[in-house]
């Protein structure tokens, strides 16, 4: 979707490093969802942000999410090889809540 | 399992015909959604249940797809038919409530290929 842009689209790090992804929306969100899915598999929910400046962490995950901007950044610390799949932000938008509106994802890949 | 649950995980279907796509959401959850995703692209929302009430429609792409969820639980996506731009992962997912403060909760999808 336009309105929802990730970065980077794609992602190769080595095991061990540290990564981050971004979400940026061109219109005011109401709440911002991120997932992971791995190939011909559903989407598995990771966290849900709907607070300017809220930060939720899970594991080695954390996402922050900036209201000013719009944006989200999703931070994997250590990458493990588990780490490895699409991440998708969804957003939820004021007036339209509750359908939520996707990025086209970011493929990670976790080298050894 | 108690997670959302869809069958069939894979359909292959001759272009023209008709195909019913079955999602059995979390029980108690009272939203259910149903999204397309093409290959290397994000979910697209096609419509919204709170309920037996269908609220959105929206993202329908056209006459031929048609959902219901008539006592509240179990869902069904038909795509009359069919054509070959309708092939793509059909995906269900339900939540306690709408209104985007509840998550999304998602099943593996139906892989639905026309030929």
């Amino acid at each position: 979707s336009q309105e929802l842009e990730q970065s980077p689209q794609s992602l190769i790090v080595q095991e061990g490093k540290n990564l981050t992804i971004n979400c940026t929306s061109s219109k005011t969100l109401y709440g911002l969802y991120w997932y992971k899915q791995k190939y011909g598999e559903g989407l598995i929910f990771l966290m849900m942000l709907q607070k300017g400046g809220e930060e939720k962490s899970h594991e080695k995950i954390t996402a922050k999410l900036d209201e000013k901007k719009q944006q989200s950044s999703l931070h994997i610390t250590a990458s493990q090889p588990s780490h490895a799949g699409i991440y998708l932000c969804g957003a939820a938008y004021t007036g339209t809540a509750s359908k939520l509106t996707f990025g086209t994802g970011t493929r990670l890949q976790v080298t050894l | 399992g108690a997670g959302v649950s869809q069958s069939p995980r894979y359909k292959v279907a001759k272009r023209g015909q008709d195909v019913a796509l079955r999602c059995d959401p979390i029980s108690g959850h009272v939203s259910l959604f149903w999204y397309q995703q093409a290959l290397g692209q994000g979910p697209e929302f096609l419509t919204y249940f709170q309920n037996e009430a269908q609220l959105d429609k929206s993202g329908l792409p056209s006459d031929r797809f048609f959902a219901e969820r008539p006592e509240g639980s179990v869902s069904t996506l038909k795509i009359q038919r069919t054509q070959q731009e309708d092939s793509a992962v059909y995906l269900c997912a339900s939540s306690l409530s709408g209104g985007g403060n509840q998550p999304q909760h998602f099943g593996d999808g139906t892989r639905l290929s026309i030929l």
